[in-house]
């Protein structure tokens, strides 16, 4: 059964300290993964594709790199406004798939001023 | 250009009710897609839309069920609405098989 499990559930962070946040997925076939920013009470916020191991994208504090069994959200020198729900999603490679996306229950990141 | 948008934001309804919720996507989309949050939760696929028909289906009864309008907007309904039913209600928009999706604000649904 495909799944994605992110830890740690949440993480309390100084300003300036930097970590990272984990997606592990267990998938057939990976289509693609993804990671979403959530303000509370918003719509996820799209950050980055990932498609194949070794890939790696880059924005702002923002670091993902892929593997063939997790990902990494990096976050150098958080800033109090980088504090939401981090979200990590998959898109399996089934040939029934045309676009159906299975998520992770997500990170809530708090750094502190 | 305007990102996805939904309607209404926020939403009260009784149990056994029925409710319809409205998206338009991202311009240039043609595909939309329905999950529903709860709260703590990673959103969960209901559904996608594509050329006016149902493409995909998650794990979701009969009672939820779908349209897409010619010009792409879609609608999500639910019947016999139940206490469980209550939560953020988000619709994703993409462009054909693309892979990224892109998501509204949401619509808060809460069953009393």
């Amino acid at each position: 059964e495909d799944q994605v499990t992110q830890s740690p559930e949440a993480l309390r962070l100084q300003e300036g300290e930097s970590s990272s946040l984990n997606c592990s997925y267990t998938v057939s076939g990976l289509r693609g993964l993804f990671w979403y920013r959530q303000d509370p009470g918003k719509g996820p916020e799209f950050l980055f594709t990932l498609y194949s191991a070794g890939e790696e994208k880059e924005k702002e504090r923002l670091k993902a790199t892929l593997t063939k069994k997790e990902s990494f959200l990096h976050i150098t020198a958080p800033k109090p406004e980088d504090s939401a729900t981090y979200l990590c999603a998959v898109q399996p490679r089934h040939p029934g798939n045309t676009g159906k996306l299975i998520f992770g229950q997500g990170t809530t990141l708090q750094v502190k001023p | 250009d305007a990102g996805v948008t939904q309607s209404p934001t926020h939403l009260i309804k009784t149990r056994g009710q029925q409710v319809t919720l409205r998206c338009s996507p991202k311009s240039g989309h043609d595909t939309v897609s329905w999950y529903q949050q709860a709260l703590g939760q990673g959103p969960q696929f209901i559904f996608q839309y594509y050329e006016e028909e149902e493409r995909q289906r998650g794990n979701f009864p009969d009672r939820f069920s779908g349209h897409q309008f010619p010009n792409y907007s879609s609608e999500l309904n639910v019947n016999a609405l139940l206490l469980g039913d209550s939560a953020l209600y988000l619709c994703a928009s993409s462009f054909g098989r693309a892979t990224e999706a892109f998501f509204g604000q949401g619509t808060r649904l809460t069953v009393v």
